[in-house]
């Protein structure tokens, strides 16, 4: 089992719609968790970054985190087709701890 | 946010010989920076830790004398892909890490160096 589980989708929703991401984990020492936005061909760049449990909203982005479920979830609200790229959830222990990355969804925001 | 630049953008070789990644942190000193490969469709695998004036740290299953890993200064890391073969053609992506980052201990990633060996 892999300790950080990612639906790779692709997840194709049209403009304007609500889209939830998700990732499940099984490491209950993860502490720090964070949405990375990643274009094709490029390297990844960093939305969101929680720590432990709760909400966090910048924008039309909101992570959330619930470390009783070991669930976290990104939302992004009025979606763009600048929005299509793939989301890598990522997570780890402690400060300066290695990252462990899911292995990411697909997103087609279509006009 | 903090900019972490990577050279050459993509490389093509021929198998066997040696291509060498650069990875500059531009506007923040980095004491560790990290190396990932990416196959098509899957997701980061960490392939070693750099820390600057000291040995990298490589992950299991990770050849060292083929990956080779250089941190000679805060803001320059190099990877040396030694005797190149097709199964290594791949996107390499480098992080850097900025403890001072707001007070968040976060990775900056590069833009990648795509690599294909012929």
């Amino acid at each position: 089992q892999k300790e950080v589980e990612q639906d790779p989708g692709p997840l194709s929703v049209p403009e304007g719609a609500i889209v939830s991401l998700n990732c499940t984990y099984s490491n209950s020492a993860f502490q720090y968790f964070m949405w990375y936005r990643q274009y094709s061909r490029k390297g990844p760049e960093l939305l969101m970054y929680t720590y432990s449990s709760g909400n966090k909203e910048d924008g039309r982005f909101t992570a959330q985190v619930d470390k009783s479920s070991k669930y976290i979830s990104l939302f992004i609200r009025d979606s763009q087709p600048s929005d299509s790229a793939t989301y890598l959830c990522a997570m780890r222990g402690n400060q300066g701890g290695k990252l462990i990355f899911g292995q990411g969804t697909e997103l087609s925001v279509k006009p | 946010g903090a900019v972490v630049s990577q050279h050459p953008s993509w490389v093509i070789c021929k198998s066997g010989t040696s291509v060498k990644i650069e990875c500059r942190s531009l506007d923040f000193q980095a004491t560790t920076m990290f190396w990932y490969r990416q196959f098509p469709k899957q997701s980061l695998m960490l392939m070693a830790t750099s820390n600057e004036g000291s040995k990298a740290t490589y992950e299991q299953g990770v050849e060292k004398d083929k990956f080779l890993i250089n941190h000679a200064s805060l803001t320059l890391s190099t990877l040396t892909v030694t005797s190149a073969h097709p199964e290594d053609s791949s996107f390499y992506i480098c992080s850097a890490r900025d403890p001072h980052a707001g007070g968040q201990d976060t990775q900056y990633f590069g833009p990648g160096t795509r690599l294909t060996v012929l």
